[in-house]
């Protein structure tokens, strides 16, 4: 299995504009993270999915942020407008049961001038 | 979930074992305790994880106390590749979420 992959691997964008990043999660696999880590705040949890559906988004910092997963191979994570704080290195993790270990992928780094 | 304490940094030569502690005064009877490592520039990987009895894998040894408020990782033989921030979690059995905390950052060296 190729793991957890994700992209772009670094994005860099202006203030204003949106971003969508991507993920694919480990086939087979029901739950879907995605987390942001910057030096500031550490790795924290954005939003989760079960079997396609959004569980818990109380990590999303604000409405400019949303994130979907329309098929179960599939997650995306969008930004629309993006602002400078939002700089971070942003990942995506799937497990395969609720309380099993979680497997991330590479990251994607985005930088907002 | 229960809140960790991990210091902040150690040091281990290499091919000697690496004890990280973990405090978890605090833990609750369905909480598990999980290890996870970030090496520089990649996402975190799972180490191993407990409740109450010591664990060992291909990885590491986890020992956790018999009062469950504290146990150590052990990475019996270190390495260079080794070197990593090393991130001490308690999770409700049954929970989906993993909380971060700012973990311990091993240097192993030659």
């Amino acid at each position: 299995d190729a793991g957890v992959i994700q992209s772009p691997r670094h994005e860099v964008t202006e203030m204003g504009q949106e971003v969508t990043l991507r993920c694919k999660p480990i086939s087979g696999h029901d739950y879907l993270f995605w987390y942001r880590q910057t030096m500031m705040r550490g790795l924290e949890l954005l939003i989760y999915f079960n079997n396609n559906v959004p569980i818990d988004d109380s990590g999303m910092p604000e409405d400019r942020f949303s994130a979907k997963m329309p098929n179960a191979s599939f997650s995306t994570l969008k930004i629309q407008p993006s602002e400078p704080r939002d700089s971070a290195v942003y990942f995506c993790a799937s497990s395969p049961q609720r309380y099993n270990e979680q497997f991330f992928g590479p990251g994607t780094r985005l930088t907002v001038l | 979930d229960a809140k960790t304490t991990q210091p902040p940094s150690m040091d281990c030569a290499e091919g000697r074992a690496a004890n990280l502690p973990c405090n978890h005064s605090t833990i609750s009877g369905n909480e598990y305790v999980y290890w996870y490592r970030q090496i520089h520039s990649q996402g975190p990987q799972y180490i191993i994880h407990g409740l109450k009895n010591n664990e060992t894998n291909e990885m590491a040894s986890l020992i956790i106390t018999e009062d469950r408020k504290s146990s150590t990782l052990i990475l019996p033989h270190a390495t260079l590749r080794d070197t990593a921030v090393y991130y001490c979690i308690v999770r409700v059995g049954t929970a989906s979420k993993l909380t971060f905390g700012t973990g311990t950052r091993l240097q192993v060296t030659l």
